[in-house]
């Protein structure tokens, strides 16, 4: 069975660094891409980077580029999502999800259960 | 980046009868070399992940009630829920994956009327 076991929640203050996680069971964690998604309290869904772990070939939305760091370690079938320094306007649930496709070009067709972040002085 | 429009916001749709949502796309999402388009539609239930329900605009993931229907070509697409039932309340999504960033559409809320 396919899964995408994501951690815990958080809480931080702004200016403190975080890192998230997605562990992949059930598939060969090296041939699909795993993305990862923000929706912030009450919004829709925004697209923030994918990252491909048999290489750490990686894609960042313009959004984001610069605010996040994905990364993978695919000795642990395990996806990062990780922040330096968060912001109030951080707080949100993050999702990863892998594609279907050996392809980024591929709809999402396992998600994690996400991930609530939130970030309060 | 290639922008998804989705509409309306919201409907309100009575049991049984037809819901229709709407999703646009800022440039075509066909993909010549194959003649697919490179779209799929989520739903999201409240406090839980999205879903796939279709793919490549009219594929139905497999699982998914035959009550759900993709079509559209290019730059203009349509899920349509042909009988709403209760448990179909959601937030529904349409993507793009043909360029990055893959980019969603803003969602359109269906409820019971």
């Amino acid at each position: 069975e396919v899964q995408l076991v994501q951690s815990g929640a958080e809480v931080k203050k702004p200016g403190e660094s975080l890192k998230i996680s997605c562990k992949g069971s059930g598939y060969s964690f090296t041939n699909y891409w795993i993305g990862w998604v923000r929706q912030m309290p009450g919004k829709g869904l925004e697209w923030m980077g994918i990252i491909y772990p048999g290489d750490s070939d990686t894609r960042y939305s313009p959004s984001f580029q610069g605010q996040v760091t994905i990364s993978a370690d695919k000795s642990i079938s395990t996806a990062y999502l990780q922040w330096s320094s968060l912001k109030a306007s951080d707080t949100a649930i993050y999702y990863c999800a892998k594609t279907w496709g050996y392809s980024y070009g591929s709809q999402f067709d396992y998600w994690g259960q996400g991930t609530l972040v939130t970030v309060s002085s | 980046d290639i922008v998804m429009t989705q509409s309306p916001d919201s409907l309100a749709v009575s049991l049984g009868e037809r819901a229709t949502i709407n999703c646009k796309s800022s440039q075509s999402v066909l993909y010549s070399s194959n003649d697919k388009n490179y779209l799929a539609w989520y739903q999201q239930k409240p406090g839980q992940p999205p879903k796939v329900l279709i793919y490549w605009a009219s594929t139905r993931e497999s699982g998914v009630p035959d009550r759900f229907s993709g079509s559209g070509s290019g730059t203009d697409f349509t899920l349509t829920i042909s009988s709403l039932q209760a448990e179909d309340v959601a937030v529904y999504y349409c993507q793009q994956y043909y360029s990055t960033p893959l980019t969603f559409g803003g969602g359109t809320k269906v409820e019971i009327k």
